[in-house]
């Protein structure tokens, strides 16, 4: 079955303390996304792949980072969360930036 | 950035009435796409719209691309607790190499 996963779905954690969000998809799509979602601000691109080893900001960059080692896997990372970092994210794939975007299911995640 | 606003950003209807909801730019947009989100899943594709003026029906739910291609509009007939969910458009700006997703509208369907 075509998907992008993500893992976790859910998460709590605490201010500073490190932590990653997986992001694979089996499409073999070279486009990957990353995005935030928030109550009246509507979907957000925080980081964006166009194949592996290319990455570039997008609109809301502060306080991520992200990598693209192997083209399926397109991991978040916030070094040091905050709780203005608390949000629904959702990773995104695709043959081509302007086209149709498979979405994850998302992961939710608090910071305390 | 482009804007891309969504009205309303809430609306609650029963089963049975009709809706439509907006998506509205200053800016151009050389296609237009609809995405419908529900609770606890990601957003997934309805339609893509990309020559001004056109309109796209997919069973109850009709799609137009304004002449301009600045905005859309999204009309649910006989609307359905099934329709219940965000929906969100999303514009591809001309020479852009990213999509830039609208702020949503909520839409709540009560039996």
């Amino acid at each position: 079955e075509a998907q992008v996963t993500q893992n976790p779905r859910y998460l709590i954690t605490v201010t500073g303390k490190k932590l990653t969000v997986t992001c694979s998809q089996n499409m073999n799509h070279e486009y990957m996304s990353w995005y935030r979602q928030d109550p009246g601000l509507g979907l957000r691109q925080i980081y964006y792949s166009m194949n592996v080893e290319v990455t570039d900001k997008g609109d809301v960059p502060e306080g991520y980072k992200v990598s693209r080692k192997e083209k399926r896997n397109f991991p978040l990372i916030l070094e040091s969360p905050s709780p203005n970092q608390t949000s629904l994210y959702f990773c995104a794939s695709s043959s081509n930036p302007l086209y149709e975007q498979f979405f994850g299911p998302g992961t939710r995640l608090t910071v305390l | 950035t482009q804007l891309l606003e969504q009205s309303p950003q809430f609306l609650s209807i029963q089963e049975g009435e009709n809706l439509t909801v907006y998506c509205n730019s200053s800016s151009v947009f050389s296609s237009l796409q609809w995405y419908r989100q529900e609770p606890g899943e990601g957003p997934v594709l309805l339609v893509t719209v990309v020559t001004g003026g056109e309109v796209k029906k997919l069973k109850r739910l009709t799609f137009q691309f304004g002449d301009a291609r600045k905005d859309s509009s999204l009309h649910i007939t006989a609307a359905q607790p099934g329709d219940t969910g965000l929906y969100l458009c999303a514009g591809a700006g001309t020479g852009a190499n990213n999509l830039f997703f609208g702020t949503g509208t909520r839409l709540t369907v009560i039996p």
